[in-house]
């Protein structure tokens, strides 16, 4: 199984809203990442967690607030974002944060902040 | 800092015709990835390259890097309409990142 799920598929947020996008992986991985994808445009790093603990923050702004509650979850946590954060928000998962090891994505959640 | 291009951009082909993607980057590889991406949609990884020389395939996709690892290929044989869709090819940095290609989008014509 190399399935990563995530919720929800689509969000529309105001831009005084607090959401959470939500990841699970049942892989046994221990490198979980959340990506931003605008389109036409290849996905862009935000965070990665290895072994559960923040290994990489691509200087996001604090709007964004990642967490990785165990091995398997990964959150985002989205509070007062703009209108340029509407884009396609990808999880991904790999064996560990190592060279020669694949990241599995989710399908994505689709955010539009109005 | 290492940078990969893609080429083409955009390609369009007959249903049934073969095709070829590259990818070259500015500096040695030390992981290759591609992936395909539906609009909208996760990317789904189809194979990962790391010796000079390798090749591997899937179905009617082949995947080479070349011997100098500086440069993949992918090939479709006999396109199909499932093949259409967005290619990325990935590579491993220094930093333990992903960096990526622009990307081609690849139409197949009925």
């Amino acid at each position: 199984d190399t399935e990563v799920t995530q919720t929800p598929k689509h969000l529309v947020m105001g831009m005084t809203n607090k959401k959470s996008l939500k990841c699970e992986q049942h892989m046994g991985h221990r490198a979980m990442y959340w990506y931003k994808q605008k389109a036409k445009k290849p996905p862009e790093l935000m965070f990665v967690y290895s072994y559960e603990k923040l290994s990489i923050n691509e200087s996001v702004p604090s709007r964004f607030s990642p967490e990785c509650p165990n091995s398997s979850l990964l959150n985002l946590h989205l509070h007062a974002l703009q209108p340029e954060d509407s884009a396609l928000y990808l999880c991904a998962s790999s064996q560990d944060q190592q060279v020669g090891s694949e990241q599995y994505f989710g399908p994505g959640t689709r955010l539009t902040v109005t | 800092s290492q940078e990969l291009e893609q080429s083409p951009q955009s390609l369009i082909v007959q249903e049934g015709k073969n095709l070829t993607i590259n990818c070259t980057s500015s500096k040695t590889l030390y992981g290759l990835y591609w992936y395909k991406q539906k609009y909208g949609e996760g990317l789904i990884f189809l194979m990962m390259l790391q010796k000079g020389g390798e090749e591997k395939s899937h179905e009617k996709i082949t995947a080479k890097l070349d011997e100098k690892k500086q440069q993949s290929s992918l090939h479709i044989t006999a396109s199909q309409p499932s093949h259409a869709g967005i290619y990325l090819c990935g590579a491993d940095a220094s930093n333990y990142q992903l960096i990526w290609g622009a990307g081609t989008k690849l139409i197949i014509k009925p």
